[in-house]
């Protein structure tokens, strides 16, 4: 099973390139956010979908755009990177039904970004 | 204000010890609580949730809710090598639905040495 899957594992960027970050997940999975972890920081929330064609914010939405043209895919892109969007992206899914406990999410195993 | 502290640590102990980890929070909202274990260069994977005050046990793993001193820890019995790692806690008012609503401990770092 491959769960969710991120692409590129590793990017460095210049400040005011734009690139987007893939994730996708073969589990049939209606909810999937995308989380940002900096030390020191935890994670946090960026933005979110519940489903194909809808999608809302997180704590920490500016200078991000997500779109959800597909339950497999949800894809993140910086508009135009700043240093400060240095950091480790995950993407995670898990299932409308059943509560945290019994559908937890799976998280994918990351996107190393930096931003010179 | 949704808020959790978490000693990122790191935490270093022998092999066979009793690990003690341990999350506080200011959010009396908070209802379910969850510890993550991360791997190096992995993602999060839930290790254990509960609901509410109480304990659950799982193996080696047991996690204690204190909802009256918002406190809530995660034991490890004849820790492993195998269970250094980061440990999040993590929390919600929901059950599930929308974004979740998860916030996220930082992360203790736990070094198990054989």
């Amino acid at each position: 099973n491959a769960g969710v899957t991120q692409t590129p594992k590793f990017q460095v960027l210049k400040t005011g390139q734009s690139m987007t970050l893939q994730c996708a997940q073969d589990m049939n999975h209606e909810y999937m956010s995308w989380y940002r972890q900096d030390p020191g920081m935890g994670l946090r929330l960026i933005h979110y979908s519940v489903g194909a064609g809808i999608t809302d914010q997180g704590e920490v939405p500016n200078g991000y755009n997500v779109s959800r043209s597909t339950t497999e895919d949800f894809p993140l892109r910086l508009l135009s990177a700043a240093p400060s969007q240095t950091s480790v992206y995950f993407c995670a899914s898990r299932p409308r039904q059943g509560g945290l406990g019994n559908q937890p999410q799976h998280f994918g195993d990351g996107t190393r970004l930096s931003i010179l | 204000q949704k808020e959790v502290e978490q000693d990122p640590g790191p935490l270093s102990v022998p092999e066979g010890a009793i690990v003690s980890l341990n999350c506080t929070y200011s959010n009396s909202a908070f209802q379910y609580f969850m510890w993550y274990r991360q791997y190096s260069r992995k993602g999060p994977e839930l290790l254990m949730y509960t609901y509410s005050s109480g304990n659950k046990e799982d193996g080696r793993f047991t996690a204690q809710v204190d909802k009256s001193s918002k406190y809530i820890s995660l034991f490890i019995r004849d820790s492993q090598p195998s269970d250094s790692a980061t440990y999040l806690c993590a929390m919600s008012e929901y059950s599930g639905g929308g974004a979740d609503g998860l916030t996220f401990g930082k992360g203790t770092h736990l070094i198990i040495q054989p």
